[in-house]
């Protein structure tokens, strides 16, 4: 089983709508988690990232942990077509400095 | 601060023959990790280096694949002889290695097309 699943989409939405990303993990041991964003041709960067179960806002973006069922999400509000990109969750390992990533989810918002 | 420079951007090459890519970390960050994506099995990392020594290979895939960190400012990736499988794009990245809250800032990777 793999540490961290994702599933890959493709997930078109129109714009304006909320989106829901998802994401799964099986190391009980992860504590943080992260979210990175990579544009078409691009390398990942970080968007957001939380160390606690519940939810954590900035702007547009909302990540929630639920640790009792190893699930992370991330919700879009109001949409727009620059966030057509591909969303990877990353759990840290606490014992080390490596990231485990997903594979990703490939969103499209449509004009 | 430029960023995590990687090169070439693009290379095809024919299998068999050696593929070299190269990475300059952002300045003052003392992890370096070398990943490969594909459309199949997403981001996997290869190798990371703390301080230029090598702690963690066991995503090396094959002896094929070597990586190297001569210095705090230079890092390569080879793979002898390349094989069709190996096209990726391969990104390396760096980071500060905060402990839990370990931010990776990432090239614009090297997309390697074997033939």
């Amino acid at each position: 089983q793999k540490e961290v699943e994702q599933d890959p989409g493709p997930l078109s939405v129109p714009e304006g709508a909320i989106v829901s990303l998802n994401c799964t993990y099986s190391n009980s041991a992860f504590q943080y988690f992260m979210w990175y964003r990579q544009y078409s041709r691009k390398g990942p960067e970080l968007l957001m990232y939380t160390y606690s179960s519940g939810n954590k806002e900035d702007g547009r973006f909302t990540a929630q942990v639920d640790k009792s069922s190893k699930y992370i999400s991330l919700f879009i509000r109001d949409s727009q077509p620059s966030d057509s990109a591909t969303y990877l969750c990353a759990p840290p390992d606490f014992g080390n400095e490596k990231l485990t990533f997903g594979t990703g989810t490939r969103l499209t918002i449509i004009p | 601060d430029a960023g995590v420079i990687q090169s070439p951007r693009h290379e095809v090459t024919e299998m068999g023959q050696e593929v070299t890519l190269r990475c300059k970390p952002i300045s003052g960050h003392d992890y370096l990790f070398w990943y490969r994506q594909t459309m199949m099995r997403g981001l996997e990392l290869l190798i990371y280096f703390n301080n230029n020594v090598p702690i963690d290979d066991s995503g090396m895939p094959e002896d094929r694949f070597s990586a190297k960190m001569p210095n705090a400012s230079f890092s390569t990736l080879k793979i002898q002889p390349s094989e069709p499988r190996d096209s990726a794009v391969y990104f390396c990245a760096s980071s500060q290695g905060l402990r839990g809250a370990n931010v990776l800032t990432f090239g614009a990777g090297s997309r390697l097309t074997v033939l």
